[in-house]
Order: C-alpha cells, then sequence, then structure tokens
C-alpha cells in the first residue's frame, strides 16, 4: 500500500514569507509526527498527533510554527515569517500504535529560505 | 550531555566485514528505534525493541535495559549498507509517544 507522503519535495522562499508543508499519512495511522533536520544537524521532534488528543506541540521550535490535522488524516505544518535558521528536510512520519509500532516516515520537504 | 549518543561517528569498512554501531543513552524508555537513512533518500525504520535481540536478514540489534546501551550488527556488510544509522529511544512515559534521537552513525561499505 501507499506509504507517507509529503508535498512539495522541495521549496525555496523568501525570507519573511509563509510556507505550508503536507503530509499525507498512511491510511488509519491515527498517530502523525513532524521532526525536523537541519543541515548537519540531527533529527529533532517538532509536534504529535493522536487521535482526537490535543497535539504535543513540546517541540515547535517558536510561535512562528503551528500544524493542523484535518478529519484524523492530512496534517499541514505552516511556518510564518520564514527565517533562513528554518531551512532544514522537514520528515513526517506516521504510526498505527506507537507503543507497539515502528514509526513510517515521509520522503521529507527540502526548505530552503533565502 | 545529550539524552542519545552514538559512537562511532563515522566509519568505514571493507565489503564483508562485521560493522557495529553502538547506543547510549541516559533516561528511562519504553523503547529504542533504529533507523537508516541513505543520502539523498528518506528514513527506513530497521528495528524497534525494549528488550533482548532481533534479527533481520544481515542485521542484528541488541539492547540492555539495565546498562542502558544498544548495538546494531551488520554482518558480511556490502556497499549497499553505506548509509546514516540513527538511534532513537522513546522516553517511558514520554507523552506523545515522541522519539529523541542520536547523532547517527555515516557508514561507509568500500567494495
Amino acid at each position: 500500500g501507499a506509504g507517507v507522503s509529503q508535498s512539495p519535495s522541495n521549496k525555496v522562499t523568501e525570507k519573511g514569507k509563509d510556507v505550508e508543508l503536507r503530509c499525507d499519512p498512511i491510511s488509519g495511522h491515527t498517530a502523525l509526527y513532524w521532526y525536523r533536520q537541519s543541515l548537519g544537524q540531527g533529527l529533532e521532534f517538532l509536534i504529535y498527533f493522536q487521535g482526537n488528543s490535543a497535539p504535543d506541540k513540546s517541540g515547535l521550535p517558536s510561535d512562528r510554527f503551528s500544524a493542523e490535522r484535518t478529519g484524523g488524516s492530512v496534517s499541514t505544518l505552516t511556518i510564518q515569517r520564514t527565517q533562513q535558521e528554518d531551512s532544514a528536510v522537514y520528515l513526517c512520519a506516521s504510526s498505527l500504535d506507537p507503543a507497539k509500532e515502528t514509526q513510517y516516515f515521509g520522503p521529507g520537504t527540502r526548505l530552503l529560505v533565502l | 550531555k545529550n539524552e542519545v549518543e552514538q559512537s562511532p561517528q563515522n566509519l568505514t569498512a571493507q565489503e564483508g566485514e562485521f560493522i557495529t554501531i553502538n547506543c547510549s543513552y541516559s533516561v528511562g524508555i519504553s523503547a529504542l528505534h533504529w533507523l537508516q537513512q541513505h543520502p539523498g533518500g528518506g528514513i527506513v525504520s530497521l528495528f524497534m525493541l525494549s528488550s533482548g535481540k532481533k534479527k533481520h536478514g544481515r542485521l542484528i540489534a541488541t539492547i540492555n535495559i539495565q546498562e542502558k546501551h544498544s548495538s546494531l550488527h551488520i554482518t558480511a556488510s556490502h556497499p549497499r549498507d553505506s548509509a546514516v544509522y540513527i538511534c532513537a529511544v522513546r522516553s517511558r512515559g514520554a507523552a506523545g509517544n515522541k522519539l529523541t534521537f542520536g547523532g547517527g552513525t555515516r557508514v561507509l561499505v568500500k567494495p
């Protein structure tokens, strides 16, 4: 079946502009995660959605970052007033039951802020 | 000190050699993941384990909960094993089951 998909695969934007990144998780997966991988840095957690529960936003680096998940499926990560330090690969992952199952990662969106 | 430490950071091996990557963590965990990331590619989950040992093909992952340590072994390494291997832990009782990642080990297997 289809894996986790993300769009766009690449995004170049100018400093100060807003960007929206999209994630389509595997059908039926109730858990959805956003991670960021900056150049030369490791992966870092951003936000987590589980079913209808309130999302865990503890990893968002600033209030310029927000995410929503509509209908328990597709998720969008929005970065407002982008800064150059936001340049990174943004990865989405989903899981059927994170306590028991592994996470399946999407291909990522490579964001470059000029 | 990072919660998850991997060693070595870089590793070069000749095809056929046995490879070991180590991961140490400082928090109580409910599970540990080993991930593989090929250059320019996405991330693939290799193992999720909470105790003992798991094997998949030429890959073996072990974990010692008491010592807070895990190893990933690659037997009979092949150039296609060249990738970054990442250890990640899910802290016990962590809200949201989020993962904390190690810095990765870059493996190069030469033919």
